[in-house]
């Protein structure tokens, strides 16, 4: 199975912070690697697929990229936090079968 | 516009096998690339893919799941049924279906089904 490791698993931001979350593969997953948000009792909602292809209707404020090696590490930016970013974020490869995700990346306010 | 939605008992006995039903709208589950997959999620934990079922009838599950887990399509009903034998305690959380296309990002995803494993 390819492992997938967020970081941090939690963290503390204001309104208007530019925040980092950022997702490493056991090995490559290619570009196949997709960013998901879920708010508290809710189902996960997906943002960014492959990578950086921001899904319809996702604000701009959003973005994906792939900062350090190519096919492992990976990055969701928010660039200016509000207030209903407020969530959990997870990253899932569909590279290889299982599909895998994350432990989760929690954005709580400061 | 796509949507889904699990159904399903909410308390199962150890043991005993869980059927979930997801009922989709907006999509054929014979179009070619589409899929349907089951994820699970146990309180405060990350989700867990399960298993997916294409537009071709191809169905792969997750290896360490696999021999207690059967999914089928009824195109007809705009259904996917899961079943999971023997279950334990540790299976409790909450099941979710979700539309893919080509079995890689999933989205949207039915709200949830919460299931107990409790005598």
């Amino acid at each position: 199975d390819i492992q997938m490791t967020q970081s941090p698993s939690s963290l503390s931001a204001s309104v208007g912070d530019r925040v980092t979350i950022t997702c490493r593969a056991s090995q490559s997953v290619s570009n196949y690697l997709h960013w998901y948000q879920q708010k508290p009792g809710k189902a996960p909602k997906l943002l960014i697929s492959y990578v950086s292809t921001l899904q319809t209707g996702v604000p701009s404020r959003f973005s994906g990229s792939e900062p350090g090696t190519p096919g492992t590490d990976f990055a969701l930016t928010i660039s200016s936090l509000q207030p209903e970013d407020f969530a959990t974020y997870y990253c899932q490869q569909s590279y290889s079968i299982p599909r895998t995700f994350g432990q989760g990346t929690k954005v709580e306010i400061k | 516009q796509i949507t889904l939605k699990e159904s399903g008992p909410t308390v199962v006995k150890p043991t005993q096998t869980l059927t979930l039903t997801c009922s989709f709208s907006g999509f054929s589950l014979d179009a070619s690339g589409v899929s349907v997959a089951w994820f699970r999620q146990p309180p405060g934990q990350t989700l867990e893919w399960l298993a997916l079922v294409y537009w071709d009838d191809d169905k792969p599950y997750s290896p360490s799941l696999k021999s207690r887990l059967t999914v089928t399509k009824d195109s007809s009903k705009n259904q996917v049924v899961l079943k999971m034998t023997n279950m334990e305690p540790v299976d409790t959380g909450t099941y979710y279906c979700a539309y893919g296309m080509s079995g890689n990002w999933f989205d949207p995803w039915g709200q949830g089904t919460l299931v107990i494993v409790s005598s």
